[in-house]
């Protein structure tokens, strides 16, 4: 099946410092990914839209300059926290749907961001 | 816009019983996709079941089916002879078919817990 891989699974910052995440499918050409954010034991919240080879397009609320997203390739999609400071501390998810399937997307394994 | 209303935030079961959790959706679309999707504890996104609007069967998979009300825009799930493997939180998905990348649209989520 599409497979999603996410990584890195877990990071620690310092505030201040960028992190960046990447998002790979492995097995099908993703045009599309989209990023979440998820706060404890809350749902997931839609930050911005990925499309290869164009900008994203980011909700309101999000600020384009501190979540940057490149999706550079059919395969990769990268969000890149920047300045990270506490309160970016969270659950990121991506997601990307394989056109040749008519199930919901496939979702990465997350990763949890921690900036100290 | 789209909007997912799961409106119970726990649930409990006994193993082996049967549970059923809601969901409501508001949408003005005639086509479109519902989901079920899983997130254990470790937080992985997991496809539970999926149902199209304009099929009028309701979807089962193995002792997961939905009861899809079209007219009244709801979408429950039931769990049959439920384990302790599906506790879990439950996350109501919506997803419009006029477009082949349009984001997931998600309820708040339900946590269910199986009592042994």
């Amino acid at each position: 099946g599409a497979v999603v891989s996410q990584h890195p699974s877990w990071v620690i910052c310092k505030s201040g410092t960028s992190v960046k995440i990447e998002c790979r499918s492995l097995d099908f050409q993703a045009t599309t990914m989209f990023w979440y954010r998820q706060f404890p034991k809350q749902s997931l919240m839609l930050m911005a839209t990925s499309n290869e080879g164009s900008k994203a397009t980011y909700e309101q609320g999000v600020e384009k300059d501190k979540f940057l997203i490149n999706h550079a390739s059919l395969t990769l999609s990268t969000l890149t926290v920047t300045s990270a400071h506490p309160e970016d501390s969270s659950f990121y998810i991506c997601s990307a749907r394989d056109s040749g399937r008519v199930e919901g997307y496939t979702f990465g394994s997350g990763t949890r961001l921690t900036v100290v | 816009a789209q909007t997912v209303t799961q409106s119970q935030p726990e649930m409990s079961v006994q193993e082996a019983e049967t549970v059923t959790l809601s969901c409501t959706y508001d949408t003005s679309e005639s086509d479109y996709y519902l989901f079920w999707y899983k997130q254990p504890p470790s937080r992985q996104m997991i496809l539970v079941i999926r149902q199209e609007a304009y099929k009028q069967q309701n979807a089962t998979e193995n002792r997961f089916s939905v009861n899809f009300q079209k007219a009244a825009k709801s979408f429950s799930l039931k769990i049959s002879d439920s384990q302790l493997g599906d506790a879990a939180m439950y996350f109501c998905a919506y997803r419009s078919a006029n477009s082949g990348n349009t984001p997931l649209v998600f309820g708040k989520g339900t946590r269910l817990s199986v009592i042994a």
